[in-house]
């Protein structure tokens, strides 16, 4: 199985800070077709995760453009600018492109 | 809209089956494979199954396979998880969620408690 090691675990930021979240997988994520399958989602307290980019830097539809995304092979990266109060939960990586799809295990963005 | 409504949750004794279902609406069923994703209480997430559009193909978890079967009704537009053998480790928040490069959209939840 691919393994997802995401860091750091948890985050302290100030609203209008920048953050960087980590996102390692233990082997390629580049797909046969050429597309590599690395998601991110945000889950905000009480809420189902949602969609924030795929195939590691495509924004989904209505996202802010102060989520940005980036990586290749098996190094990946979530940066978000400006946090907001919105902005807080728990980040997850996921990848789809080896079976069993895996996840990271989080990373908890907090107030500073 | 997409909206995706999960249904059949509850509180099963160990060893009981329980089916949930999915109603998907606001964009073609049919084109596009669907998951199951579930989240035990304060813990991360955990991929559980896949099916294709057309039911061609199924992807199990080693955790649960051989005892969840994902199939689905493309004329009533759902999604379902039957799930049998059930265990206390099977305790969680289970979610459908629609496949197109990532998850794009997931349901509410249903909660599962599996206890004696």
């Amino acid at each position: 199985d691919v393994v997802m090691t995401q860091t750091p675990v948890s985050l302290s930021v100030s609203l209008g800070g920048q953050v960087s979240i980590s996102c390692r997988s233990s082997q390629s994520l580049v797909h046969n077709n050429g597309n590599t399958y690395l998601s991110w989602y945000l889950q905000k307290p009480g809420q189902s995760p949602q969609l924030l980019i795929y195939k590691v830097s495509n924004r989904f539809s209505g996202i802010s453009d102060r989520f940005s995304g980036s990586g290749s092979g098996t190094d990946f990266t979530l940066k978000i600018s400006r946090v907001e109060p919105d902005d807080l939960g728990v980040y997850y990586c996921g990848q789809g492109t080896q079976y069993p799809r895996t996840f990271g295990g989080g990373t908890k963005l907090e107030l500073k | 809209e997409v909206q995706l409504v999960e249904s059949g949750g509850g509180l099963v004794k160990p060893g009981s089956s329980l089916k949930l279902s999915c109603v998907a609406s606001g964009f073609t069923f049919s084109s596009y494979g669907m998951h199951w994703i579930r989240q035990a209480p304060k813990k991360g997430l955990e991929w559980i199954a896949l099916i294709y559009y057309d039911s061609s193909n199924k992807y199990y978890a080693d955790s649960v396979k051989g005892r969840f079967t994902i199939s689905r009704d493309n004329s009533k537009n759902t999604l379902y998880l039957e799930m049998n053998s059930l265990r206390s480790e099977d305790t969680a928040m289970y979610y459908c969620a629609k496949s197109d490069g990532g998850y794009d959209y997931w349901g509410q939840g249903v909660m599962v408690t599996v206890s004696s």
